[in-house]
C-alpha cells in the first residue's frame, strides 16, 4: 500500500533562513506526490504536485518541492522563510489503484521565529 | 465562490451520545471526502461520494459511523453511540472530476470532536 512518512514532528527556523520539510514515500509504480498546508483555524490547502516531468517542482507562497526517485523523498523546501509560513505542512501520496485517493502523513510543524 | 463549509467547528459529547457532522461541498464538486485526524496522527481517509453514491468506504473505521450525501449535494457523517477514541477533527473535502489531473482537493476548516 501507497505511504509517506514525515520524520519530524516539527520544523524550527529563523525568518530569512532556508526551510526544508522532510516527506518520504512508498508507492508502486510511479508516484504521485503532493504538499499541503493547514494554516491555524483553516483548512487544508494544496500547495504544490508531482505528477511527471521536473524534478524540481514549484508551488505557491514561494514553496518548492525536490522530487528524488533514488531516494524516495519529495522535501519541500523554500529559500527564506517568513514568519507567515508557520503552519501545519501535510505530505500526501495519490493510490495508484482502486479509487485512487490521497494517503497523508502525520505532518509536521514548521515554525519559523522572527 | 464559498469554499467547503463544514458544521459544528467544534462539538463536545459524551461517550455513548450522538453526533451529526455536516459537510457543503464547492457547488458543481461532485467528489466528497470525508478525513479524520486523530491525536496529532496522520490525516485518514474515511469515505468518498461521487455526487449522491458511496464510491469508496474502505476507511470506516466501524458501523458506528454512518455518512450520506442525499440529492449529491450536501453530507452528514453520524457517529452513533460516540466513543472516546472518536476524538479528533473531521475533514471534508470536495474537488471536480478532474481532480486526478490538478490534484487539488477543496478542504472545509473541519469539525473538532471532543468525546468525554
Amino acid at each position: 500500500a501507497q505511504s509517506v512518512a514525515q520524520p519530524e514532528d516539527q520544523v524550527n527556523v529563523a525568518e530569512g533562513n532556508p526551510l526544508t520539510v522532510k516527506c518520504t514515500y512508498s508507492v508502486s509504480g510511479n508516484p504521485y506526490l503532493f504538499w499541503y498546508v493547514q494554516y491555524p483555524n483553516r483548512g487544508l490547502q494544496f500547495l504544490l504536485k508531482y505528477i511527471t516531468g521536473d524534478n524540481l517542482v514549484k508551488g505557491s507562497y514561494g514553496f518548492e518541492a525536490e522530487f528524488n526517485k533514488s531516494q524516495t523523498s519529495f522535501h519541500l523546501k523554500k529559500p527564506s522563510a517568513l514568519v507567515s509560513d508557520s503552519a501545519l505542512y501535510f505530505c500526501a501520496v495519490r493510490e495508484n489503484t482502486g479509487f485512487q485517493k490521497l494517503v497523508f502523513g502525520t505532518g509536521t510543524r514548521l515554525l519559523v521565529s522572527p | 465562490e464559498a469554499g467547503v463549509t463544514q458544521f459544528p467547528s467544534h462539538s463536545v459529547i459524551e461517550k455513548g451520545q450522538t453526533v451529526t457532522l455536516r459537510c457543503d461541498p464547492i457547488s458543481g464538486h461532485d467528489n466528497l471526502y470525508w478525513y479524520r485526524r486523530v491525536m496529532g496522527k496522520e490525516i485518514k481517509f474515511l469515505l468518498h461520494f461521487v455526487k449522491e453514491s458511496k464510491q469508496d468506504e474502505s476507511g470506516m473505521p466501524n458501523n458506528r459511523f454512518l455518512a450520506e450525501r442525499t440529492g449529491g449535494t450536501y453530507s452528514t457523517l453520524k457517529v452513533q453511540p460516540a466513543e472516546l477514541e472518536d476524538s479528533g477533527v473531521y475533514f471534508c473535502a470536495s474537488s471536480q472530476d478532474r481532480w486526478r489531473d490538478t490534484g487539488e482537493l477543496f478542504f472545509g476548516e473541519g469539525s473538532r470532536l471532543t468525546v468525554l
